[in-house]
């Protein structure tokens, strides 16, 4: 088992462009979520999904989009990046709303010069 | 507003035990969680409690007090290892959590 995968690793984007984080799950986990890290900071919830095909807002969703089109798939896309959203940005799991525990993935370091 | 405090930085030896409170006032609670996070790697998770009291795991434990809007980790017979941040979180709903700003441990020889 992988676990909790996300693609890339690094990305440096300059202002305007655009991209899209990919995360992946193996454990046919029903909920998945998007956070950001900022520098001495905890994390903030981004976006989040309660199964395949849905999505919902979290505490800082401005900027941002997200698609969950299969259960293991969870895609963050910046449509034109600015330099705020430089940060680290972790993708997480979790079974149900009952569970007690969210599995994350190695995290995304992302540069918009 | 959400918000969560726990101290920024805690101190200590290897061997000894060590308390990190947090405190919360959030719209919606369904428990505490407390998650460890090593430089440069990702949140893991320690405990959750959803109910009044103290759950052990290992050398960990975690305590909550939801008339206090209050909970705590202890860790007990430090090592090395156990430098890192720790950060408490609460569910506010479909295991949505909110995240505090962290306490950075340092262990020292």
């Amino acid at each position: 088992n992988a676990g909790v995968t996300q693609t890339p690793k690094f990305r440096v984007l300059k202002t305007g462009q655009s991209m899209t984080l990919l995360c992946a799950q193996d454990m046919n986990h029903e909920y998945m979520y998007w956070y950001r890290q900022d520098p001495g900071m905890g994390l903030r919830l981004i976006h989040y999904s309660v199964g395949e095909g849905t999505t919902a807002k979290g505490e800082v969703p401005d900027g941002y989009n997200v698609s969950r089109l299969k259960k293991q798939n969870f895609l963050l896309g910046l449509e034109s990046a600015a330099p705020s959203q430089t940060s680290v940005y972790f993708c997480a799991s979790s079974w149900s709303a009952g569970s007690r525990e969210q599995y994350f993935g190695p995290g995304t370091r992302l540069t918009v010069t | 507003g959400q918000s969560l405090e726990q101290p920024s930085e805690v101190t200590a030896v290897e061997g000894a035990i060590v308390q990190i409170n947090c405190t919360y006032q959030t719209s919606g609670f369904y428990g505490l969680s407390w998650y460890q996070q090593h430089d440069g790697g990702a949140p893991t998770f320690l405990s959750y409690n959803a109910l009044d009291g103290l759950e052990e795991t290992g050398r960990f434990s975690s305590f909550l007090s939801r008339s206090d809007s209050y909970g705590y980790l202890l860790l007990q017979e430090l090592q090395m290892k156990d430098s890192a941040s720790y950060f408490c979180a609460v569910n506010t709903g479909f295991q949505k959590l909110v995240f505090g700003t962290g306490t950075r441990l340092l262990v020292s020889p």
